[in-house]
This record gives structure tokens, C-alpha cells and sequence, in this order.
């Protein structure tokens, strides 16, 4: 049971370069979410799905895109990086009266 | 607006002893409360949740909370603690479906021997 999976793991980028964080679960669950965990400042919500073709923004969504074309995968897109981007990424995938369950996270730094 | 607090940013105790972490919540709706766990260079771990009924709940690792709509607080208790249990300990407040979840900032448990 894979649960939920974060592709890659480790990334550096330039800044300017765009990218594309992958997420995936395998639960069949209609809600995914995308959060960044910065030091002190917990995990603050980036964008949120409550199900296929349906997207919304979360706290801190300037500089990301997302879409949501199958109930399995929610990718986040980073058109142009930048420094203040470097962060720890998690995906989360929840189904109805259920917690929220968290990928491994992708470490990404921006220089 | 949705927010939660958690007033203690690093926490020490002695192996062996009793452990409160505290959580206070603002929340518009009726709400529903989590505790995760996350170990360094790991993802989120939930140890507990909150969605309705009896306000003491039990979690995993001999954890408990309970919830008080009264002081808007979900505090996370332990009689034991264990130095496995040093880790990062965040409650957060959402739906009942687990998505769009508010965060606190986190509290650092640090075990003594």
C-alpha cells in the first residue's frame, strides 16, 4: 500500500527555472492538498483539490499553479523559482471523515 | 479566520515524566481537531483526531487529548514519555475530510534522560 507519493525527493533549481512537484495517492481519495514547511512557521496550506478538475487556493499560493485532470495525481507547478521557494513540500490526500494522509515530502532549493 | 496556536515552541522533559502540549484553536465552524507527529527529515504522522463525541480522545503511542469548547483547546497529554517521542508535534484544525488543514507553528519535544 503506497499510500501517498511524492516525486523527487531532493531537487535544486536555478532561480527562474520552472518545475513540477508530482504527488500521487492510491487511496481513491477525492481531496488533495499541497503544503510548505518552513522553520518556525509550520505547514501553511499552497493550494487544496476537492476533487478532480477542481482546484482553490490555500494561504500561500503566488508562485505555484496546480490542476487536478484524474482523482490520483495533484502536481504543483513552479513557473519561474525563486529563492524565497526553498522549502519542504508535502502532498496530503483525505477522503470523506478521514485525516489527512501525508506523502514524504520534497526538499527543494532554490539558489 | 481560521487560526491555532501552539504557545510553546520548545519543550523539555525527563524520560519518564508526564507530558502536556497545549493547542488552542479559533475556528468559525464546528471543529475538527488533529495532532501529527513528525519525526527529523520524515512526513506527518497523525496520533490523533477530534471529529465529534466523547471529548477525550486516545490516540496511538499512549496519547490522548481532549477537547474544550469552552477554552477553544485540544491539548495533547502523554502520563510517560519516551525518548522515541522526542519529535515535532503539530495540531491542526480543519474539516472533517482532512483537506485545507490550519496548522500551528509546532512544538519541539526534546527528551532527557
Amino acid at each position: 500500500n503506497a499510500g501517498v507519493t511524492q516525486t523527487p525527493k531532493f531537487q535544486v533549481l536555478k532561480t527562474g527555472q520552472s518545475m513540477t512537484l508530482q504527488c500521487a495517492q492510491d487511496m481513491n481519495h477525492e481531496y488533495m492538498s499541497w503544503y510548505r514547511q518552513d522553520p518556525g512557521m509550520g505547514l501553511r496550506l499552497i493550494h487544496y483539490s476537492v476533487g478532480a478538475g477542481i482546484t482553490d487556493q490555500g494561504e500561500v499560493p503566488n508562485g505555484y499553479n496546480v490542476s487536478r485532470s484524474t482523482t490520483e495525481d495533484f502536481p504543483l507547478r513552479l513557473l519561474s523559482a525563486a529563492p524565497s521557494q526553498t522549502s519542504v513540500y508535502f502532498c496530503a490526500s483525505s477522503g470523506v471523515n478521514t485525516e489527512a494522509f501525508f506523502g514524504q515530502g520534497t526538499r527543494l532549493t532554490v539558489v | 479566520a481560521q487560526s491555532v496556536t501552539q504557545p510553546d515552541i520548545h519543550i523539555t522533559v525527563s524520560e519518564g515524566a508526564s507530558l502536556e502540549l497545549r493547542c488552542n484553536y479559533s475556528y468559525g465552524a464546528t471543529p475538527y481537531l488533529f495532532w501529527y507527529v513528525q519525526s527529523p527529515g520524515q512526513g506527518l504522522q497523525l496520533l490523533l483526531k477530534y471529529f465529534s463525541g466523547d471529548t477525550l480522545v486516545q490516540g496511538i503511542k499512549g496519547f490522548e487529548a481532549e477537547f474544550k469548547r469552552s477554552q477553544s483547546s485540544f491539548n495533547l497529554r502523554k502520563p510517560s514519555v519516551h525518548w522515541s517521542d522526542a519529535a515535532e508535534y503539530f495540531c491542526a484544525v480543519g474539516s472533517n475530510s482532512g483537506y485545507a488543514l490550519n496548522f500551528g507553528k509546532g512544538t519541539s519535544l526534546l527528551v532527557t534522560p
